[in-house]
């Protein structure tokens, strides 16, 4: 079946341009999981989604960026006024149950000139 | 807050020869441990995961061994394969936040002919 997809996969922007994210877990997957990873290192958590609710954003860096999930699938990550520190690999992963398997799209490269 | 880490963060083996990639931890109440795969330019991939109630679990070329009394945990691949060439991870779900996955910072295997 259809694994997690993310769009765009590359994303440029001018810093203080607004920048959205999309993710699309795999269908019937109740938590959704927002990750940013650095260059180099690990993925590091941001924001998780039970259905359309947002039970945990202590990840999230700074009130530029949100995170939303309205009909409990595809979820949206947006990052407003970009700053060149956003510049990372934003990974969407998607399990069952919270506690289930983690499976994870590829990524959107997002590059903050 | 939870740490995780990689003894060494690269590790160049023959084709073949067996690997060993180690992970350290250091919150003694974590009770789930999982090993990701990530090749260039993709998101992590599930690879085995390990329960503390286990010091060892084997899967396809692949055993994770797990000493709770030193906090350890190994990933061990036999006979090594070009395709395994990747970055290797050890992550922790983190129950207070959805089991958010807490990663070190990685493994570079690269596996030479």
């Amino acid at each position: 079946g259809a694994g997690v997809s993310q769009s765009p996969r590359y994303k440029v922007a001018k810093r203080g341009q607004d920048v959205a994210l999309r993710c699309d877990p795999i269908s019937g997957h109740v938590s959704l999981f927002w990750y940013q990873q650095a260059l180099g290192q690990g993925p590091e958590f941001l924001t998780y989604f039970q259905n359309e609710a947002q039970l945990d954003k202590s990840g999230l860096p700074s009130d530029r960026f949100f995170a939303e999930r309205p009909e409990g699938s595809v979820s949206t990550l947006k990052i407003q006024r970009t700053q060149q520190e956003d510049s990372a690999v934003y990974l969407c992963a998607s399990s069952l149950p919270a506690a289930d398997t983690q499976y994870f799209g590829p990524g959107t490269r997002l590059t903050v000139l | 807050g939870e740490s995780v880490g990689l003894h060494l963060p690269t590790l160049s083996v023959q084709e073949g020869d067996n690997s060993i990639i180690n992970c350290a931890y250091s919150n003694s109440a974590s009770d789930y441990f999982i090993w990701y795969k990530q090749e260039s330019g993709k998101g992590p991939q599930f690879i085995i995961d390990i329960r503390s109630n286990m010091d060892k679990r084997q899967g396809q070329r692949v055993t994770v061994l797990l000493n709770k009394t030193v906090k350890h945990l190994s990933l061990q691949i036999a006979a090594t394969q070009p395709g395994d060439s990747a970055v290797y991870f050890c992550a922790l779900p983190t129950p207070n936040s959805g089991y958010a996955l807490n990663f070190g910072k990685g493994t570079s295997l690269l596996v030479t002919p």
